[in-house]
């Protein structure tokens, strides 16, 4: 059965530290895997990952797939509090656009 | 483009009514899906849809029913409400074989 993991489940920081999300998985006919950003509406897309090793970046955030280890990190650097949100990771399988989620990452930072 | 739109954003129903949660997307997308998302669960797909009239059944698709007449419009329709099935539902649409996937708004729906 496809299944995907994200640790930690909730993270309560402050602002300026550094988080690393952590989503892994185990699916067949592995396609891509995505990194979504929800903020009490709709989740909106952050990155998606094909390729082992290749850094993905964005300002503050970046993200990096390991295809080996069949896993992602998601990093944040200088967090700021409308960092605040859930962090969802999902992965497809086939070339269907089924989307597997994992559980979500609440990320909460306090000033 | 106003992107995905859901209808309603909220809705209240009895144990035993059904309705239809309705979904469309003016970008000409190939793939839409239907997800719920439940407090510490992510989202969970229900049912999907490649092209239109082709459609199948996600990871909870119990209770629910889908069709996919034209490309624009996705609706999601619950037979015999149940409480179980109080949760925020989002529909989602993308291209065919790009992976990325844009969400509606969510109908947040309560069964009592």
């Amino acid at each position: 059965e496809d299944k995907v993991v994200q640790s930690p489940l909730s993270l309560v920081v402050h602002e300026g530290d550094t988080v690393t999300l952590n989503c892994s998985y185990e699916v067949t006919n592995f396609r891509s895997l995505l990194w979504y950003k929800q903020e009490k509406k709709a989740p909106t897309f952050l990155f998606m990952l094909t390729s082992s090793g290749i850094e993905k970046k964005s300002g503050r955030l970046s993200s990096i797939l390991d295809k080996k280890e069949l896993f992602s990190i998601l990093n944040i650097t200088a967090t700021q509090t409308g960092d605040s949100a859930i962090y969802l990771c999902a992965v497809t399988s086939g070339n269907t656009g089924k989307l597997i989620f994992g559980q979500g990452t609440t990320l909460q930072v306090k000033p | 483009n106003a992107g995905v739109t859901q209808t309603p954003k909220f809705q209240v129903l009895k144990t035993g009514q059904s309705m239809t949660l309705q979904c469309a997307q003016d970008m000409n997308h190939e793939y839409m899906s239907w997800y719920r998302q439940d407090p510490g669960m992510g989202l969970r797909l229900i049912h999907y849809s490649v092209g239109a009239g082709i459609t199948d059944q996600g990871e909870v698709p119990n209770g629910y029913n889908v069709s996919r007449s034209t490309t624009e419009d996705f609706p999601l329709r619950l037979l015999s409400a149940a409480p179980s099935q109080t949760s925020v539902y989002f529909c989602a649409s993308g291209r065919a074989f790009s992976y990325e996937q844009y969400f509606g708004p969510g109908t947040r729906l309560t069964v009592t």
